[in-house]
Formats: C-alpha cells, structure tokens, sequence
C-alpha cells in the first residue's frame, strides 16, 4: 500500500515571497504519478500541478513548481511571489499507473497554508 | 469547470438511520470515485466505479455501499449511519486511467453529521 506524508500541518508566508511544501511518500511502484491539489475555504479542490514519475524534468505551472527527487521519495511544492488568494489547505496525493482500472489517489493529510499581507 | 452536482450539499442526520448521497455527472466520464474527508487524513476512497454495475472497495469502505444503474449517477449509501462517519464526502470523476486523461474532477462535496 502507498503512504503519503505531509509534514508540515501549518504554515505561513508573507505575500509576494516564496513557500515551500514538503510531501514524501512510500511505494514499491515504478510507474506513478503524483499530484498537488489546493483546497480554498470553499472547499473546492483544484488540481494545482501534476508530475509523471518516469520524467526527470520537473513539472511547473506559472508561479508553482516542483522539486521531484524519485530516490528520495520526495516531492515538495513552491509557490513563488505567493498571492492572497494562494491561501488554502494543500494536498500531496500519489496514484498508480494502471491501465485498465480506476486511478485511486492516496492523499496526505493536508498542509494548511496562510499568506499574509 | 467539470459538470459534477452532490446532493444533498448539506445532511444532518440520526444514528441509525440510513442516508444515501447522490453524484451527478454531465462529462460522459467512464469513472467515478467517492472520498470521505476528515482532519489530519486528507480524502480517503471509500469506493470506486469503473462502468455502469461495476464498482470495487477503496481504503475504507467498511458501512458502505454504492450504486451505478446509469453512466452519470454514482450513489453512495451509508445502511445504518454512525457517528464514525460524520464526515465531508466528495465524489470524483476521470475519463481513463490514460497518461494524459487520468486528471480526476472533484464536485462541491456534501458535510454529513450523523448525531
């Protein structure tokens, strides 16, 4: 079974600088993707940032990126020049590649991000 | 935004009595998922469909039981509601387990309390 951990259960940044989130995880699995999706007061989830685990290249999306080290097992996010409304819980979540059934996220328990004024 | 509905959105309920949550999609999508929610767990997979009358277990199914008669409904069935399962649900849904296709779409979600 897959584990996804998220250290870091709250944290702070003031607007206009950079966070980083930290997420490791544990499988057996070669082939997987992995996912951060943001959480905003109502409650709606929305995919952030997505990272195939067979490319070396680390994924980005405008001002999110991340650091992907397959090793380690670990995959952290960093929101550059953070904006008020970056402010929300944050999940790391981990699913297999499977061809021919439903993809399953396994999600860590959330980090909980503020972006100050 | 992916044409996903929850109802209802909000359920206050009895221990004991049964609840059924609905999951309603207008993409046409293959597959459907429900989570439950709860602080310090993320969201868990309770159950998951992969076609109309073909579901399967997730993590932690134990006191529930789900539905897919149509393409577009997904329902979610707590048979004797307990307080364990006060909870936010959430219902997902993917087109196919494809590498550039397996983006799931979350709905608004449903807070259920079971006093």
């Amino acid at each position: 079974a897959q584990t996804v951990t998220q250290s870091q259960p709250e944290m702070s940044v003031q607007e206009a600088e950079t966070v980083t989130l930290s997420c490791t995880y544990d499988t057996s699995e070669n082939n997987y993707y992995l996912f951060w999706y943001k959480q905003p007061p109502s409650r709606q989830m929305i995919l952030v940032i997505r990272q195939e685990a067979y490319k070396q290249q680390n994924a980005t999306e405008n001002r999110f990126s991340v650091n992907f080290q397959k090793a380690a097992k670990s995959f952290s996010l960093k929101i550059s020049d953070s904006q008020l409304g970056d402010t929300a819980m944050y999940f790391c979540a981990f699913m297999k590649a499977r061809a021919n059934a439903g993809n399953m996220l396994t999600f860590g328990g959330g980090t909980r991000l503020m972006v100050k004024p | 935004d992916a044409g996903i509905t929850q109802s209802p959105r909000h359920k206050v309920t009895e221990t004991g009595t049964p609840v059924t949550l609905r999951c309603h999609q207008t993409e046409n999508h293959r597959y459907m998922y429900w989570y439950r929610q709860d602080p310090g767990h993320g969201l868990r997979l309770i159950h998951y469909s992969y076609g109309v009358k073909d579901t399967d277990k997730g993590e932690v199914s134990d006191g529930y039981s789900v539905s897919r008669s149509k393409t577009e409904d997904f329902l979610l069935t707590l048979e004797s509601a307990t307080s364990s399962q006060t909870s936010v649900y959430f219902c997902a849904i993917s087109e196919s387990p494809g590498a550039y296709n397996n983006e799931q779409f979350f709905g608004p979600g449903t807070r259920l309390t079971v006093l």
